[in-house]
């Protein structure tokens, strides 16, 4: 199956701690993008990447890591400085400026 | 920031009926494209319309887009119980004048129920 993947689909952390949202596709897609989705709003972009190890900063980008080592994975770092960390989080990819297709989600609360 | 705003915020309708969202937006785009998310799911995407055309169909849905008023509307016609659904629009521009990639820019949706 060709897709875009999220894992897990549901994650709980601590305060102060750090934790990674994977997300992988097989639709050799050169652009891979992470947003935010808090209750009742739209998505706001926090990374995206156009090509292998090249990432850009989004709009709400301060408390996040990403890396991009390989063109099939974007994974997302919720780090200790995020201060409102619980969200539903969107991993999307696309072929340059071409439509963008979406993963199912991860949800991640903070404890 | 949030460039595209839909409204109404909240619409519920009988199963049969048409249902209109609109969404306005702020700056120059490349074009506009409206999503739907089923809850706590990820987004599908609906229709895309350049911002050289005014009217778009597919299938049920029909957008319009009219650049000058910086506005766009989806309509849903003869909707089912299965079109229940959080609905977005977002525009698309380029990072930069370089980049290969588009951003979108999402409104904050609009909560569609049908009822059967």
């Amino acid at each position: 199956d060709g897709g875009i993947t999220q894992s897990p689909k549901y994650l709980f952390r601590k305060e102060g701690q750090n934790v990674t949202l994977s997300c992988e596709q097989n639709l050799n897609h050169d652009a891979m993008y992470w947003y935010r989705q808090d209750p009742g709003q739209g998505l706001r972009l926090i990374y995206y990447s156009q090509i292998v190890n090249d990432f850009q900063k989004g709009d709400i980008a301060e408390g996040y890591s990403v890396s991009r080592e390989k063109k099939e994975s974007f994974p997302l770092t919720v780090t200790s400085a995020q201060k409102n960390p619980t969200a539903f989080y969107l991993c999307a990819s696309s072929i340059g400026s071409g439509d963008q297709f979406f993963g199912p989600g991860t949800r991640l609360t903070v404890l | 920031s949030q460039q595209g705003e839909e409204d109404p915020q909240a619409l519920s309708i009988q199963e049969g009926e048409n249902a209109t969202m609109n969404c306005s937006y702020k700056t120059s785009i490349n074009n506009l494209q409206w999503y739907r998310q089923n809850s706590g799911r990820g987004l599908v995407h609906l229709i895309l319309i350049r911002s050289n055309e005014r009217e778009k169909h597919s299938g049920r849905l029909r957008v319009t887009l009219d650049t000058s008023k910086k506005s766009s509307s989806l309509l849903i016609t003869a909707s089912r119980a299965a079109d229940t659904a959080s609905y977005f629009c977002a525009t698309a521009t380029f990072f930069t004048p370089s980049s290969s990639a588009r951003q979108l820019t999402f409104g904050s949706g609009t909560q569609l129920t049908v009822l059967p």
